[in-house]
């Protein structure tokens, strides 16, 4: 069993330019996590999925970002017009619903990208 | 909204030593998580805790989940130089929402 894996680890850009993320949950996990984390601090809570659909956002997930999960499996994670702020680490977590894939409320986290915007 | 204050904010120990750690919020929680993580990578869940009053050991570490299930505390016996890092508690309100309440982190440093 993979754990959750993220792509690229690491990410440089220029400030205006798009980028996307890939995170691939942990399989037979239907509830997928996006997270934000800066230096020093806790990650913070950005959005989720449960299977295809999007139950939740913060209201840190500005009109620039956009998560998307089409078929229930991976998702993607797009920040329009970067800025310096949005330079962090973006975590991904996934957790079960199903018995079988453990508990719902117990998340697992991917190894991160880091995103540097110039 | 919802705040887990952690403390210490960090601790520099001897190579042995018992280390503690605690999390501490002003809302109910059904759930604590402590997470470790090293630098440039993702939190590494360590204990889970899902009942007021549950007191579950992995291995040198011991967790408890708090009567009020408003705290939880994390214990390291016997510290060794792998250690090192950052650990994080984490919350959770209800299984309806997806949001992990972070605390601060609580930094360890261990001397051999």
């Amino acid at each position: 069993d993979t754990g959750v894996s993220q792509d690229p680890r690491h990410k440089i850009t220029k400030r205006g330019q798009n980028v996307t993320f890939r995170c691939d949950p942990i399989s037979e996990h239907n509830r997928l996590y996006w997270y934000r984390q800066t230096l020093g601090q806790g990650p913070e809570f950005l959005t989720y999925f449960q299977n295809e659909a999007q139950l939740e956002k913060s209201r840190l997930l500005s009109d620039r970002f956009s998560a998307e999960r089409p078929k229930g499996s991976f998702s993607t994670l797009e920040i329009q017009r970067t800025e310096q702020g949005d330079s962090a680490m973006y975590l991904c977590a996934s957790s079960s619903t199903y018995r079988r894939g453990g508990r719902t409320d117990t998340q697992y986290f991917g190894p991160g990208t880091r995103l540097t915007v110039l | 909204g919802q705040q887990l204050n952690q403390s210490p904010q960090s601790m520099f120990i001897q190579e042995g030593e018992d280390v503690s750690m605690n999390c501490t919020s002003s809302s109910i929680f059904n759930t604590w998580l402590w997470y470790k993580q090293d630098p440039g990578e993702g939190p590494v869940l360590l204990i889970a805790l899902y009942k007021a009053g549950e007191l579950t050991s992995n291995g040198r570490l011991t967790a408890q989940f708090g009567i009020t299930r408003k705290d939880s505390f994390l214990n390291i016996s016997a510290s060794i130089p792998s250690d090192v890092g950052i650990y994080f508690c984490a919350g959770l309100g209800s299984s309806n929402t997806g949001k992990l309440i972070f605390g601060q982190g609580t930094t360890l440093q261990v001397k051999p």
